[in-house]
């Protein structure tokens, strides 16, 4: 099983949608949370950390739930620009250093 | 655009080649995870260095190694390249202070094509 899983996409929404992306992950110890976005053929950049009472930044809402070891991403009102693959992200703390585990990506495709 | 520099930005090898990576940290940031993204998937950690030592690794074999410098700067060599070795590689920079480590910045990458 893969330390950090997401849906496999691609997501084809037209503009002004609304999408959601799910990542579920493996480590109950895990304490640090991510959702990063990465244009084709370039880095990856952090959209947002995402914490357990949940939160928002205009448009993007991410959500925690320890319990269930699942995270969630939600893009209100998508934009052309918004096209991108998002990657969830969790830092691992173990053996005296920190290193982000990756999950393959979903890409989004918005069309007008 | 973030402090974090690679070069070179593309690169053809032969298999059974060596080839080596380079990384400038960003200001005031004194450590660098390298990454490997193979084509479709996530990245892969591959090791961090941390005051010119390898502070961590992550499962790559003996071949990939690496350096880190007094300037932070950091280098990422791949011994006996194979084609499974064509990706991006991407390193990322941070503050690691009193155990606890500031948001990563990556680089562009380096885009590796083995063939």
């Amino acid at each position: 099983r893969k330390e950090v899983e997401q849906d496999p996409g691609p997501f084809n929404v037209p503009e002004g949608a609304t999408v959601a992306f799910n990542c579920t992950y493996s480590n109950s110890a895990s304490q640090s949370f991510f959702w990063y976005r990465q244009d084709c053929r370039k880095e990856p950049k952090l959209l947002m950390s995402v914490y357990s009472s949940g939160n928002e930044d205009g448009r993007f809402t991410a959500q925690l739930n320890r319990a269930s070891q699942y995270i969630s991403l939600l893009i209100r009102d998508s934009k052309l620009s918004d096209s991108a693959t998002y990657l969830c992200v969790v830092k691992s703390e173990a053996g005296g250093y920190n290193k982000l585990i990756f999950g393959a990506g979903t890409r989004l495709a918005v069309h007008p | 655009e973030t402090g974090v520099t690679q070069s070179p930005t593309h690169l053809i090898k032969t298999r059974g080649q060596q080839v080596t990576l380079r990384c400038s940290s960003q200001s005031g940031h004194n450590t660098v995870s390298w990454y490997q993204q193979a084509l479709g998937q996530g990245p892969q950690f591959i090791f961090q260095y941390y005051r010119e030592e390898e502070n961590g690794r992550g499962n790559f074999p003996p071949r990939f190694s690496g350096l880190q410098f007094p300037n932070y700067s950091s280098e990422l060599n791949v011994n006996a390249l194979e084609l499974d070795d064509s990706a991006l590689y991407l390193c990322a920079s941070s503050l690691l202070f009193g155990g606890a480590d500031t948001e990563a910045f990556f680089g562009q990458g380096t885009r590796l094509t083995v063939v």
